[in-house]
């Protein structure tokens, strides 16, 4: 099972709440990503890093920052949560020297009313 | 357009029967393609890997094809378990960028009755 975390797991939110997600590997993966995921859908990249201090956009546009100070840490930010964000999000992590392959935290349920 | 597409999106089997569910894709220029298990509320968790010049990879009663040239990849599970439902994302991965961007279908859901 891949060491990567992510908390809350659920959350229930009221608009206009600043929120933060967390995710922490304890792999050393020079890589992490975060991805947002409707019912039934497929998986959006939004945010991804190729390591400290480096953060980029992804696919999908997304009101949320993120940053990475830390190897192991990546939270993701929304300072004016509304309905819309309603979502589940994924954080993964990878290595580049081992092919990349990417390792799934379980999620965060996030539901703002 | 650089996307993937599975089939069946839903698919209800007994418990020991064997399923096999479809993925085509478009991504190109083409790196490898993955089959991950999602449980509900869960992760995504990868099953099997393979580059452009592989046929077949399997781990355990998981078995996944792939042909290149018509950009079909199938997986095919044996023996089926309950614990197998889930859903099942076939996902594609190109090699025109550093970040070996990923391409996601929107998977199978699979459900196993007893």
């Amino acid at each position: 099972e891949a060491d990567i975390y992510q908390t809350p797991r659920y959350l229930v939110i009221g608009t206009g709440k600043k929120i933060t997600l967390e995710c922490s590997q304890t792999m050393g993966h020079d890589k992490m990503y975060w991805y947002q995921q409707d019912p039934g859908m497929e998986l959006h990249l939004i945010h991804y890093s190729y390591g400290v201090n480096s953060t980029e956009k992804g696919d999908l546009s997304s009101e949320s920052t993120v940053s990475r100070i830390r190897t192991e840490h990546f939270p993701l930010t929304l300072e004016s949560a509304r309905p819309s964000h309603t979502s589940q999000y994924l954080c993964a992590s990878s290595e580049s020297r081992k092919g990349d392959e990417q390792f799934f935290g379980p999620g965060t349920r996030l539901t703002v009313l | 357009k650089n996307q993937v597409e599975q089939s069946p999106q839903s698919l209800i089997i007994l418990e020991g029967k064997n399923c096999t569910l479809q993925c085509n894709y478009t991504v190109s220029p083409f790196s490898n393609l993955r089959w991950y298990k999602q449980d509900t509320g869960r992760g995504p968790v990868s099953l099997t890997i393979m580059t452009f010049s592989e046929n077949t990879k399997s781990n355990g009663r998981y078995t996944a094809t792939l042909d290149a040239d018509t950009k079909q990849s199938s997986l095919h599970i044996t023996a089926s378990q309950l614990s197998d439902s889930a859903s099942y994302i076939c996902v594609a991965n190109d090699r025109g960028s550093t970040l070996g961007r990923l391409y996601f279908g929107r998977g199978t859901q699979l459900t196993v009755w007893p």
